[in-house]
């Protein structure tokens, strides 16, 4: 399954909210669509599974939403720590795939 | 505290081997699926390969089939990859993870350069 992510960057101020997509290429099996986060040098942190459930310890500003082939992120606002890239991943179907990433970058 | 620490990465030519390994702390270990993950150069996230719990069940990504052989020492809380054959391509930072479907925990990565 290829996962295709909009937009590539997306530039916000602090306190905008932002609205990630991941499109998949055929029906995401159950739904099962994660979200991660990675910040420059560091591993990727998961924030979402089940496509809408949140990580343990993610903040309530993270929602994901979407089923099917059309999912999305939304950060309701966009703290200075949120500036990053964000990565979209079905785990329905062997191989699990990734999106190539959105990132989000300070306006 | 959950924690993954990959050891084992460096340069090395194409067409030669090497193998990774990940020490693994703070989760029973020998209950859990667990995987490699790797990205490119300022490139995006690919799933390598994962194995279940006991071991009897791998799986890889088509670019590594062949070439790569996951496998884990469950006394020892350690998964390694084996990599042969390696190309220009295989050239990334290699992460192993937990694997619940999604990847909830993560080591900090090791450098793989394949080059001449």
């Amino acid at each position: 399954i290829v996962l295709t992510q909009s937009p590539g960057t997306l530039s916000l101020s602090p306190g905008e909210r932002a609205t990630l997509s991941c499109r998949a290429s055929q029906s995401v099996t159950s739904n099962y669509l994660g979200w991660y986060q990675q910040q420059p040098g560091q591993a990727p942190r998961l924030l979402i599974y089940g496509a809408s459930s949140r990580a343990t310890g993610i903040p309530d500003r993270f929602s994901g939403s979407g089923s099917g082939t059309d999912f999305s992120l939304t950060i309701s606002r966009v703290e200075p720590e949120d500036f990053a890239v964000y990565y979209c991943q079905q785990y329905g179907n062997l191989p699990r795939t990734f999106g190539q990433g959105t990132k989000v970058e300070i306006k | 505290e959950v924690q993954l620490a990959e050891s084992g990465g460096g340069l090395v030519q194409p067409g030669g081997s090497l193998r990774l390994s990940c020490a693994a702390s703070g989760l029973t270990f020998s209950t859990y699926w667990m995987s490699w993950v790797r990205q490119g150069p300022g490139t995006g996230l690919e799933w390598v390969a994962n194995i279940k719990p006991d071991g009897s069940e791998k799986y890889y990504v088509d670019s590594v089939e062949g070439r790569f052989t996951i496998s884990r020492d469950n006394a020892k809380n350690s998964l390694y990859l084996q990599m042969n054959s390696l190309r220009a391509e295989d050239t990334a930072v290699y992460y192993c993870a937990r694997d619940i479907s999604v990847f909830d925990h993560w080591g900090q990565g090791a450098l793989v350069t394949v080059s001449s």
